[in-house]
C-alpha cells in the first residue's frame, strides 16, 4: 500500500509564481525524499530530509516536515516551464535500509 | 544517468510469454530495485536486492522472480506475461548507507497483448 499521498495530484500555475506541493504519510519515518520526474524518465532525486529535521532548502526548493501530522511540503519558488514534471513523495520506515514506498505524486505544469 | 541501464527500453510481447527485463550499473551499489509505474497508482516495489544472491519481495511481487548473480546485474522475470503485467518498468540503485538517495534508469515499457 502507498506510504505517502501527495496532494495535489495535479497543479497548474503560471510562470514566476510559487508551487506548493504536499506529502502524508501513515507510519513512522527515517527519513522523506522528493524526487522529480520529467515525461519518459526516471526518478531524479532532488532533496532528503531527516526524521529530526523540519525544514531544508536547495536553491529554489524548500521542504518542510512535520512529524506530528506526518506531513512534508514542497515548495518551488518563482516556477520556471522546465519545473513542468512529477514530483513524488518518498519513505522508509523507520529501521534501516528498508525500501523506500513512493506516493502516487503530483503532476505540476508551469505555463510560460 | 548515475551508471544505469535498462534493457530493453521497449517490448511488445503476448500472453503467456515469459519475459526478461535487465538492470546494468556500473556504481557497484548494493542495493537494486525493481519498481513498477502505472497510471493511478504511482510507483510500487516488485523486488529488490541487498547484494549477490540476496533478494527480497516487495508489495507487488506476485507474478514476477528475479535473480541477481553479480553485483552489476539484477534481472527481472515474467515467467508467463499476463495483460496485467503492461506497465512501465524501473530499476533504481542506491549505495549501502542509510541515507543515500536512489538513482533510477530510464525505465522499460513493457505492453502484454
Amino acid at each position: 500500500s502507498q506510504q505517502g499521498e501527495e496532494d495535489p495530484q495535479a497543479l497548474s500555475i503560471q510562470e514566476g509564481e510559487n508551487a506548493t506541493m504536499n506529502c502524508s504519510y501513515k507510519t513512522s519515518i527515517n527519513n522523506l525524499q522528493w524526487y522529480r520526474q520529467n515525461s519518459g524518465r526516471g526518478l531524479v532525486h532532488l532533496i532528503l530530509i531527516r526524521s529530526n529535521e523540519r525544514e531544508k532548502h536547495s536553491g529554489r526548493l524548500r521542504v518542510t516536515l512535520d512529524t506530528s501530522k506526518k506531513s512534508s511540503s514542497l515548495l518551488i519558488t518563482a516556477s520556471r516551464a522546465a519545473d513542468t514534471a512529477s514530483y513524488f513523495c518518498a519513505t522508509d520506515a523507520n529501521s534501516g535500509n528498508t525500501p523506500l514506498v513512493f506516493g502516487k505524486g503530483t503532476r505540476l505544469s508551469v505555463i510560460a | 544517468d548515475a551508471g544505469i541501464t535498462q534493457s530493453p527500453r521497449h517490448k511488445v510481447t503476448e500472453t503467456g510469454t515469459p519475459v526478461t527485463l535487465r538492470c546494468h550499473q556500473t556504481e557497484n551499489h548494493r542495493y537494486m530495485y525493481w519498481y513498477r509505474q502505472d497510471p493511478g497508482h504511482g510507483l510500487r516495489l516488485i523486488h529488490y536486492s541487498y547484494g549477490v544472491k540476496d533478494t527480497d519481495k516487495g508489495e507487488v511481487s506476485d507474478g514476477y522472480s528475479v535473480s541477481r548473480s553479480k553485483t552489476e546485474d539484477f534481472l527481472l522475470t515474467l515467467e508467463s506475461a499476463t495483460s496485467s503485467q503492461t506497465s512501465v518498468y524501473f530499476c533504481a540503485i542506491k549505495q549501502g548507507t542509510d541515507n543515500s538517495p536512489l538513482h533510477f534508469g530510464n525505465g522499460t515499457r513493457l505492453t502484454v497483448t
